[in-house]
């Protein structure tokens, strides 16, 4: 299966706790962006990354949230000291260019529980 | 601020009848529009539009977008049960940035 792949599929948290999610894109796709959704609402944009670089975060919250897509290795979105809040659904997709040419894929999304 | 509206939110048909659903968005920078399918996992890509007036087909799906009216339609035709999912849109804006709509619950009954 060449699409978007996320992992974990499920994670649970503890308050205060670390959550780590990670987003490999389909192959020859060099732009990642995480979406949030919510219960009952539609995704929300977070972040727009490339490898080495985020070129648009105005999405993401300004504490506790940050993201990497690193030379090597998957995209990482992190939150720190989790909130009940944060419990939603988080999609990545890739796309191969920056430009309105091509569409952007989506993987099956993190469901990320706080307890 | 930027806003992307579907109605209706909820619908629900028999199988065999059309469906037209509707996106209507205020969007600053408007590059293109985005309609997805989304069952329990992904969100699955169904077209993507940037030209007024000009009909985009696969299979019994259609759509097409009026730049002038901010405003799009998906067809479904002879509905069958498979068809039953959340149907987003989505607008593409600015640097590759997707406003969403809040999407339409789609409910084909046998």
């Amino acid at each position: 299966n060449a699409g978007v792949m996320q992992n974990p599929r499920h994670l649970v948290r503890r308050r205060g706790q670390e959550a780590r999610l990670r987003c490999s894109p389909m192959k020859g796709h060099s732009h990642v962006y995480w979406y949030r959704q919510l219960p009952e609402e539609g995704l929300k944009f977070m972040v727009y990354l490339q490898k080495e670089n985020i070129i648009d975060e105005s999405g993401m919250p300004k504490e506790r949230f940050s993201a990497e897509f690193p030379k090597e290795g998957p995209s990482i979105l992190r939150i720190q000291q989790v909130v009940r809040g944060d419990s939603a659904a988080y999609f990545c997709a890739s796309s191969p260019q920056g430009e309105w040419g091509q569409p952007q894929h989506f993987g099956d999304g993190t469901r990320l529980s706080i307890l | 601020e930027d806003k992307v509206v579907q109605s209706p939110l909820s619908l629900v048909v028999h199988e065999g009848d059309t469906v037209t659903l509707n996106c209507s968005y205020e969007v600053t920078n408007f590059r293109s529009l985005l309609w997805y399918k989304q069952e329990k996992k992904a969100p699955t890509f169904l077209f993507m539009l940037t030209s007024s007036g000009i009909e985009k087909k696969s299979g019994r799906l259609s759509s097409i977008l009026d730049k002038k009216e901010l405003s799009s339609i998906l067809n479904i035709t002879a509905t069958q049960t498979g068809d039953s999912a959340i149907y987003l849109c989505a607008v593409g804006q600015g640097a590759q940035k997707l406003v969403f709509g809040q999407g339409t619950r789609l409910t084909i009954n046998p």
